[in-house]
C-alpha cells in the first residue's frame, strides 16, 4: 500500500494560463475525493467519483474547473485560466465505500499552486 | 446544511501532559461520522482517530481518546502524554452516513504547539 501520490508537488503559473493536477489513489479504493485548502482553514470539499462516475460537485468548483477519472483509477483535476484567487493547496484523498473503516478517507500529500 | 466548529485557534501543551481539543458541530442527521485528523507542518493530512455517532462507546488510539457527546454535539479530542511530534494543526471533520454525499466537511482546526 503505497498511499495517495499527487503530482506535481508544486506549480508556479501566471494568471491566465491553464494547470492540471493528477492523483494516484489507493490502489483499491473505489472513491477519490478533491480539496481545496487556503492558508489557516480547512479543506473545502471540490467535487468526488466513485469509480468513474462523478457523484458531487460544489458550488466552489465554477465553470474554470473540471474533473476527470476516466478508467476509476487516477485522476485530473485542471483549473483552465488561472485567477490568483486560485492559489490554494489542492488536496486528494480516496476511500474505500462499502469497506468496514467508516468510508475513511485517506489525503495525498497535495499540489500547492501559485498564481502569479 | 452541516458545519463544524473548532473554538481554539490556538493551544499550547507541555511535553508529557494532557491536552483537550474542542470541537462542536450541527447537523439534524442521527447517523454520521466524526473524525480528527492531524496536518504536521508538512502538510499531509494523517487520520488520528475516528467514531461513529451510532456508538455511545468513545474512540481510543493510544495516547488519543475522544469525548463524544451526541446530544450536546461535541466531540473534543484529548491527547495525552504529549510528544513534540504531536505539534500540529488538528482538523475535526463530519462526515454524512449513507447516500450519494460521502464529503468531509472541516473545522478551521486547531494549531497545537508542544513545549519541551
Amino acid at each position: 500500500d503505497t498511499g495517495v501520490s499527487q503530482n506535481p508537488r508544486h506549480k508556479i503559473t501566471k494568471r491566465g494560463q491553464n494547470v492540471t493536477f493528477r492523483c494516484d489513489p489507493i490502489s483499491e479504493h473505489n472513491r477519490l475525493y478533491w480539496y481545496r485548502q487556503t492558508l489557516g482553514q480547512g479543506p473545502e470539499f471540490l467535487t468526488y467519483f466513485q469509480n468513474e462516475a462523478q457523484l458531487e460537485k460544489s458550488r466552489l468548483l465554477s465553470d474554470r474547473f473540471s474533473a476527470e477519472r476516466p478508467k476509476g483509477s487516477f485522476s485530473t483535476l485542471e483549473i483552465q485560466r488561472t485567477e490568483q484567487g486560485d492559489s490554494a493547496m489542492y488536496l486528494c484523498a480516496s476511500s474505500l465505500n462499502g469497506g468496514t473503516l467508516m468510508d475513511t478517507q485517506y489525503f495525498g500529500p497535495g499540489t500547492r499552486l501559485t498564481v502569479l | 446544511a452541516q458545519t463544524v466548529t473548532q473554538s481554539q485557534p490556538e493551544m499550547s501543551v507541555q511535553e508529557a501532559e494532557t491536552v483537550t481539543l474542542s470541537c462542536t458541530y450541527d447537523t439534524s442527521e442521527s447517523d454520521y461520522y466524526l473524525f480528527w485528523y492531524k496536518q504536521p507542518p508538512s502538510r499531509q493530512m494523517i487520520l488520528v482517530i475516528r467514531q461513529e455517532a451510532y456508538k455511545q462507546q468513545n474512540a481510543t488510539e493510544n495516547r488519543f481518546s475522544v469525548n463524544f457527546q451526541k446530544a450536546a454535539k461535541s466531540f473534543s479530542l484529548k491527547i495525552s502524554d504529549s510528544q513534540l511530534g504531536d505539534a500540529a494543526m488538528y482538523f475535526c471533520a463530519y462526515r454524512t452516513d449513507g447516500g450519494s454525499q460521502g464529503n468531509l466537511i472541516f473545522g478551521k482546526g486547531t494549531k497545537l504547539s508542544v513545549k519541551p
